[in-house]
């Protein structure tokens, strides 16, 4: 079954502990990337990477940094967690870097940083 | 990214009545594609809008494309208690690779 999958789904941790967030998908897509969503704040766009080795910046990137050493994987780390990144997280991908493809969520990562 | 403007923020309707959601850019758009989220859940896609005047249908749901490419809508005819959610506008950006979330519709349809 095509996916994208993420783990853990929910983590809660205290300030300043690094962490890592997985992402992970399995249709061969070029493109990822990782939204944080908040309430009326709508879906905002952290980093994004084209391809492998290839990341760039989204809206918000202050405080995460990511990596894509491979394709089906891209990770996103906090090395330093903050309360204002208590957040939904949704990390994404689609076939290419263009966006006339369609894109495909994971289930989500709730963090809460206390 | 490409900004837009999302209206409204909710939306309470009855089960049978119809419901609107718009997206209005300032600028002009490429493409624009709409997801639509369940509470709990994650954003799904549903449609992507390309051409000036474009209107596309899927059961009870319209989507169009303004002629000016710089505003959409998303029209449900008839809404039911399976179409709860919260509905997004995605434009491309100019460098076409951005896809930016507009701030989302919450529906909420009381049976």
């Amino acid at each position: 079954e095509a996916q994208v999958t993420q783990n853990p789904r929910y983590l809660i941790t205290v300030t300043g502990k690094k962490l890592t967030v997985t992402c992970s998908q399995n249709m061969n897509h070029e493109y990822m990337s990782w939204y944080r969503q908040d309430p009326g704040l709508g879906l905002r766009q952290i980093y994004y990477s084209m391809n492998v080795e290839v990341t760039d910046k989204g809206d918000v990137p202050e405080g995460y940094k990511v990596s894509r050493k491979e394709k089906r994987n891209f990770p996103l780390i906090l090395e330093s967690p903050s309360p204002n990144q208590t957040s939904l997280y949704f990390c994404a991908s689609r076939r290419a870097a263009l966006s006339f493809y369609e894109q495909y969520f994971g289930p989500g990562t709730r963090l809460t940083v206390t | 990214g490409q900004q837009v403007m999302q209206i409204p923020q909710y939306q309470h309707v009855q089960e049978g009545e119809d419901f609107t959601t718009y997206c209005n850019s300032s600028t002009t758009l490429s493409n624009i594609q709409w997801y639509k989220q369940r509470p709990g859940g994650h954003p799904v896609f549903l449609i992507q809008l390309v051409k000036s005047g474009e209107v596309k249908k899927q059961k009870r749901l319209t989507f169009q494309f303004g002629e000016a490419k710089k505003n959409s809508s998303l029209h449900i005819t008839a809404t039911q208690t399976t179409d709860v959610g919260t509905y997004f506008c995605a434009p491309l950006g100019n460098a076409g690779n951005m896809l930016t979330f507009g701030g989302g519709t919450r529906l909420m349809v009381k049976p």
